[in-house]
């Protein structure tokens, strides 16, 4: 089955304490990109992968780095998380081309405490 | 900077009226522009895909339309029904070499039965 895989999908941790998000897809898809959804804010882009070793930053990229050494996988690394990065975290992909749809995952909900 | 406006924010419609949701935006070098349903607690779910060199999109009950020129696109829901009730979002990929997207910040459906 096609999908765009997030894991985990719930994380509580606390301030400083480096995690991972990760983020598979099984298209071959060349496009990857990270966002955050908050209340009020809608959904912003974090970061963005055209394709392997081709990242660039989002409208949101401070505190998150990312990296696409295989172009399955596209992992949301927070260094040193703080709270004001509580939020709903969205995976996406989609092949190159104008008439290619976005395929999202299901999301990761992360609190930082 | 793309900026991407969804109104109304909120709608409540009786079963069975015909509706119309707009998404505005101000950078009209777009490559495409999507549409999607989010219901509560859950992932996107792609409904249609609007190229930036097209003027419309049909699937079963939705139409979308998409003027470049004036910045705008509308969803178009027939025959509404109480399974439609979700927030939808617009997403506007801009064209160029690196595709950004932005995202409206949705409008709430209500169905009444």
């Amino acid at each position: 089955e096609a999908q765009v895989t997030q894991n985990p999908r719930y994380l509580i941790t606390v301030t400083g304490k480096k995690l991972t998000v990760t983020c598979s897809q099984n298209m071959n898809h060349e496009y990857m990109s990270w966002y955050r959804q908050d209340p009020g804010l809608g959904l912003r882009q974090i970061y963005y992968s055209m394709n392997v070793e081709v990242t660039d930053k989002g409208d949101v990229p401070e505190g998150y780095k990312v990296s696409r050494k295989e172009k399955r996988n596209f992992p949301l690394i927070l260094e040193s998380p703080s709270p004001n990065q509580t939020s709903l975290y969205f995976c996406a992909s989609r092949m190159t081309g104008s008439n290619q749809p976005q395929h999202f995952g299901d999301g990761t909900r992360l609190s930082i405490l | 900077k793309q900026e991407v406006t969804q109104i109304p924010a909120a709608l409540s419609v009786p079963e069975g009226e015909n509706l119309v949701l707009n998404c505005s935006f101000t950078d009209s070098a777009i490559y495409n522009l999507q549409w999607f349903r989010q219901d509560p607690g859950k992932g996107l779910t792609s409904l249609l895909l609007i190229q930036s060199s097209q003027r419309e999109q049909t699937s079963g009950r939705l139409n979308a339309s998409l003027d470049k020129s004036s910045g705008r696109s509308t969803l178009y829901i027939a025959a509404s029904q109480p399974g439609d009730s979700a927030t939808y979002l617009c997403a506007v990929s801009n064209s160029g070499g690196y595709q950004k997207v932005t995202f409206g910040t949705g409008t709430k459906l209500q169905v009444i039965p």
